[in-house]
C-alpha cells in the first residue's frame, strides 16, 4: 500500500489550494479515506472522511464549509479542495486510509498514512 | 469526545516498562486507537480496538481500556520505541479525536 500526496505549497490567507493523494496497492473503492493534519509542532487533527463510493462525506469544525473532500476512484485519487484559508489551516496534511473495508463499520482506524504535505499559509 | 493523555512527557531508559494513559470525556467503549510519531515520519498505527496489535507491531507493545479510561503498554523498551505517541477515538464520530500526545524521551 503506497500513499503519496501533492499539491502543497504556499499560499496567502483567503487563498484556495488543491491536494491531491495517489494511491497504490489496494483495491481503492473499497476504503473510506481520510484527511488528518498537523499544525508546527503540535499534534493531530482530524480533517475530513469519504466513504468508498464517494457518497458519505464528513468533515470538522474548523474545516467546514470551507474544505471540500472527492476521490476518482477510476483513478486511485483522494482530492482535498482548500479555500478561505487561514494562518491556523497551516500545517502538513496526511492523506491515510482506513484500515478496515467499506463492509466494516465505523470507519476511523487510520492506517497506513502518507508521508505528508505541507501547506502554509502566509502573507 | 476530548481525549487527554498522561503524563506529557515520560522519561525512562531502555529495557524499562512503560506505561501511558489515555482518558475520555465520554464513554468510547473499545473504540480507541494509539498512534507512534517518530520526529518528520508520519504516524503508524499500533493498536487498534483498545487492545487489538496491528499488523507487524511487536508484541512488547499492548494496550488495554474501556469506556474512558487506557493505557498503551510496552512492556521493555527498545531505543527505537522513544517518539510520541497519540490515542485517538472512534467511538462518538464524527468527529474523530486525538489526545494531545505523550512524548518518550530518554532519560
Amino acid at each position: 500500500v503506497q500513499l503519496v500526496e501533492s499539491g502543497g505549497g504556499v499560499v496567502q490567507p483567503g487563498g484556495s489550494l488543491r491536494l491531491s493523494c495517489s494511491a497504490s496497492g489496494f483495491t481503492f473503492d473499497d476504503y473510506a479515506m481520510n484527511w488528518v493534519r498537523q499544525a508546527p509542532g503540535k499534534g493531530l487533527e482530524w480533517v475530513s472522511l469519504i466513504s468508498g463510493d464517494g457518497g458519505d462525506r464528513y468533515y470538522g469544525d474548523a474545516v467546514k464549509g470551507r474544505f471540500t473532500i472527492s476521490r476518482d476512484n477510476n483513478k486511485n485519487s483522494l482530492f482535498l479542495e482548500m479555500s478561505g484559508l487561514t494562518i491556523e489551516d497551516t500545517a502538513v496534511y496526511y492523506c491515510t486510509k482506513d484500515k478496515f473495508g467499506s463492509g466494516s463499520y465505523p470507519p476511523g482506524w487510520f492506517d497506513p498514512w502518507g508521508q505528508g504535505v505541507l501547506v502554509t499559509v502566509s502573507s | 469526545t476530548v481525549l487527554t493523555q498522561s503524563p506529557a512527557t515520560l522519561s525512562l531508559s531502555p529495557g524499562e516498562r512503560a506505561t501511558l494513559s489515555c482518558r475520555a470525556s465520554h464513554s468510547v467503549s473499545r473504540h480507541l486507537a494509539w498512534y507512534q510519531q517518530k520526529p518528520g515520519q508520519a504516524p503508524r498505527l499500533l493498536i487498534y480496538d483498545a487492545s487489538n496489535r496491528a499488523t507487524g507491531i511487536p508484541a512488547r507493545f499492548s494496550g488495554s481500556g474501556f469506556g474512558t479510561d487506557f493505557t498503551l503498554t510496552i512492556s521493555s523498551l527498545e531505543p527505537e520505541d522513544f517518539a510520541v505517541y497519540y490515542c485517538q477515538q472512534r467511538g462518538n464520530w464524527p468527529p474523530y479525536s486525538f489526545g494531545q500526545g505523550t512524548k518518550l524521551e530518554i532519560k
